[in-house]
């Protein structure tokens, strides 16, 4: 089973560019999201989608966009890359969002602003 | 307000001891709480979660938490370490919230393993 397949595994970008994070997940979870891990903060939560056609904002919006055409993608754009974005990002899925379901993580993306 | 507390960032254990991870929480609801484990390099697995079933709650790996409310504590605990054990855990609580829930996780304690 695939699970939850992110790329790139590594990514470098120069301040001011743009980039998208790609999340695939093959379980038909209804809830995706996206995460990023910084030292010392644990995983802080960029935004999330409830199931096709809706997302929403979560802890640290600010910078990124997202979307959900479908059940099974749920892709991270940055529009203009900002130091302050240097870190590892994980995308996580469940079945539904309710408070006792388990997250599926990918394996993270880090990503290097310079 | 809801919040989640590791209260060591590093811990360190020689092979064969037991090991305590410790987590405070503070939460205005009944929460459900979760320990998370990352290894290297990898994304995150679940090694177990609490839901308001039995306040003693066993995970994969020999791992198991106690949820105490009198404490507000849900400290993971194993009882003998394994090389294979080294690696970082989130203690994580979600909470059900007008409209939604809420999910805080902890800032991770990094678990060394000395054999």
């Amino acid at each position: 089973n695939a699970g939850v397949t992110q790329t790139p595994k590594f990514q470098v970008l120069k301040t001011g560019q743009s980039m998208t994070l790609q999340c695939a997940q093959d379980m038909n979870h209804e809830y995706m999201s996206w995460y990023r891990q910084d030292p010392g903060m644990g995983l802080r939560l960029i935004h999330y989608s409830v199931g096709a056609g809706i997302t929403d904002q979560g802890e640290v919006p600010n910078g990124y966009n997202v979307s959900r055409s479908t059940t099974e993608d749920f892709p991270l754009r940055l529009l203009s890359a900002a130091p302050s974005q240097t870190s590892v990002y994980f995308c996580a899925s469940s079945l539904r969002r309710t408070t006792n379901e388990k997250l599926f993580f990918g394996s993270g993306t880090q990503l290097s602003v310079l | 307000a809801q919040s989640v507390t590791q209260l060591d960032s590093h811990v360190s254990v020689s092979e064969g001891t037991p090991v305590l991870l410790r987590c405070n929480y503070s939460s205005s609801y009944s929460p459900s709480l979760f320990w998370y484990v990352q290894h290297p390099n990898k994304g995150l697995q679940l090694l177990l979660k609490y839901t308001s079933a039995a306040t003693l709650v066993k995970g994969i790996n020999g791992f198991e938490a106690e949820f105490k409310k009198s404490e507000t504590s849900f400290h993971l605990t194993k009882p003998s370490a394994h090389m294979s054990d080294a690696a970082e855990y989130f203690c994580v609580v979600s909470e059900r919230r007008t409209g939604g829930f809420k999910t805080i996780f902890g800032a991770g304690t990094r678990l060394f393993v000395k054999a």
